[in-house]
């Protein structure tokens, strides 16, 4: 089954400092690719993703980037808030397929 | 609109004993799941609904068995809880498997002792 490795597991930047959250996956057949927030004590929320048939996808502050050859995806985030201190996760699944994998996550704080 | 309501929150357990976790959404999305997180390990599926009628194992099912009431409900059960299913449960759902973002319920938190 596909495996997904995310990295780091942990990051700390200061406001307003860009921050790089990383993963690969091991299945070639995957073709979806969400990120996920969660708050301390909360629930994961999706942000953003993308679709193997796209290279790049940027929702304001926000951005991800997929390299279908070296099978990897970054979670980009420009201009850090605190509110953007959370876990994030990366997944990776087959359209269509129950079978969608999480990364470890990545604990990020964003220092004011 | 409540999307997807887990009950209970919080949860003690004697080893041994057993409880139903129960999730219900009202989005009429057709796949549910069942994950536990646990610290540096991320979301890991338990059991999986695509359809009304169908669950399947997940990555991890050992110890649990789940049931679709119907298309709003999915349960998960623990026959004889032990100490290592200590974890955060989340239940989640999507409209078509695989392709879109699930939708999470806000967790529970459960303790083996």
């Amino acid at each position: 089954g596909e495996n997904v490795e995310q990295h780091p597991s942990t990051l700390s930047v200061q406001e307003g400092d860009s921050a790089v959250i990383k993963c690969t996956y091991s299945d070639s057949a995957s073709n979806y690719f969400p990120w996920y927030k969660q708050e301390l004590g909360k629930r994961p929320q999706l942000i953003i993703d993308i679709r193997s048939n796209v290279g790049e996808k940027k929702d304001q502050r926000i951005a991800v980037t997929l390299n279908k050859t070296a099978k990897h995806f970054s979670l980009h985030i420009t201009e850090t808030q605190p509110e953007d201190s959370a876990v994030y996760f990366c997944a990776a699944s087959i359209i269509d397929n129950n079978d969608m994998r999480f990364g470890a996550g990545t604990r990020l704080t964003v220092k004011p | 609109n409540a999307g997807v309501t887990q009950t209970p929150k919080f949860q003690v357990l004697k080893t041994g004993q057993s409880m139903t976790l129960q999730c219900a959404q009202d989005m009429n999305h057709n796949s549910m799941y069942w994950y536990r997180q646990d610290p540096g390990m991320g979301l890991r599926l338990i059991y999986y609904s695509a359809s009304e009628g169908t669950t399947d194992k997940g990555e991890v099912p050992n110890g649990y068995n789940v049931s679709r009431l119907n298309k709003r409900e999915f349960s998960l059960r623990l026959e004889s809880a032990a100490p290592s299913q200590t974890s955060v449960y989340f239940c989640a759902s999507t409209l078509r498997t695989g392709s879109l973002g699930y939708t999470f319920g806000s967790g529970t938190r459960l303790t083996v002792v």
